[in-house]
């Protein structure tokens, strides 16, 4: 099974911070690598497929990156509503695996 | 509009068989593959399996010998069926449905497993 290492696991910034978040693969997972969101007590909302493609009605202060085994969550200027656990997600190889979530608080 | 529902008992007794309903609109189950995820607090986000447009399935080794996932395709249903429920399978079980690149996710269903 490919192993999924999020860093951090947790996260306190300030309004306007720039923000990354980290995920490494035990292998190589060919960029099928997905970012999601998730609010208290909702479902994880998709924020970030296939490493950098930007869901629909997503705001593009969200971006992602990454290939091989390394993939990152970039928020350019956090906003009061990011406030959130984010979690990847690989689909590279079945079984597909998440990412133990980043807990992003504001400072 | 793409709608999914997940359906279950709620509270299930340890041993005994969990049963979810994911309900869904909007689309057709032939057509898509759907898959079924779980978040407890132990483990967190779990890759459970999921049902082929075709109907064929696959499962996460770790549930594979007490899961199994199942369709009525005239009900437009999808089914999730897990036994020998024990504590830790308490969590929230999410259906979603896969399409070219991305996940479109259910609310999800609390399921409480306890005497």
């Amino acid at each position: 099974d490919i192993q999924m290492t999020q860093s951090p696991s947790f996260l306190s910034a300030s309004v306007g911070d720039r923000v990354t978040i980290n995920c490494k693969a035990s292998q190589n997972i060919n960029k099928y690598l997905d970012w999601y969101q998730q609010k208290h007590g909702e479902a994880p909302k998709l924020l970030i497929y296939n490493t950098n493609n930007l869901q629909t009605g997503i705001p593009s202060r969200f971006s992602g990156s990454g290939s091989g085994t390394d993939y990152t969550l970039t928020i350019s200027s956090l906003q009061p509503e990011d406030v959130a656990t984010y979690f990847c997600l690989q689909h590279s190889s079945r079984p597909y695996t998440f990412g133990a979530g980043t807990k992003l608080e504001l400072k | 509009q793409v709608q999914l529902k997940e359906t279950g008992p709620g509270l299930v007794q340890p041993t005994q068989t969990l049963s979810i309903t994911c309900t869904v609109s909007g689309f057709s189950l032939t057509s898509y593959y759907m898959q079924w995820v779980r978040q407890t607090p132990g483990k967190g986000l779990e890759w459970m399996g999921f049902i082929r447009s075709g109907g064929s399935t696959e499962y996460n080794s770790e549930f594979k010998s007490r899961l199994s996932i199942s369709r009525d395709t005239s009900k437009n249903q999808v089914f999730l069926k897990m036994n020998s429920l024990k504590t830790e399978d308490t969590g929230v079980y999410y259906c979603a449905r896969e399409r070219t690149g991305s996940w479109d996710w259910g609310q999800g269903v609390m399921v409480t497993v306890s005497s």
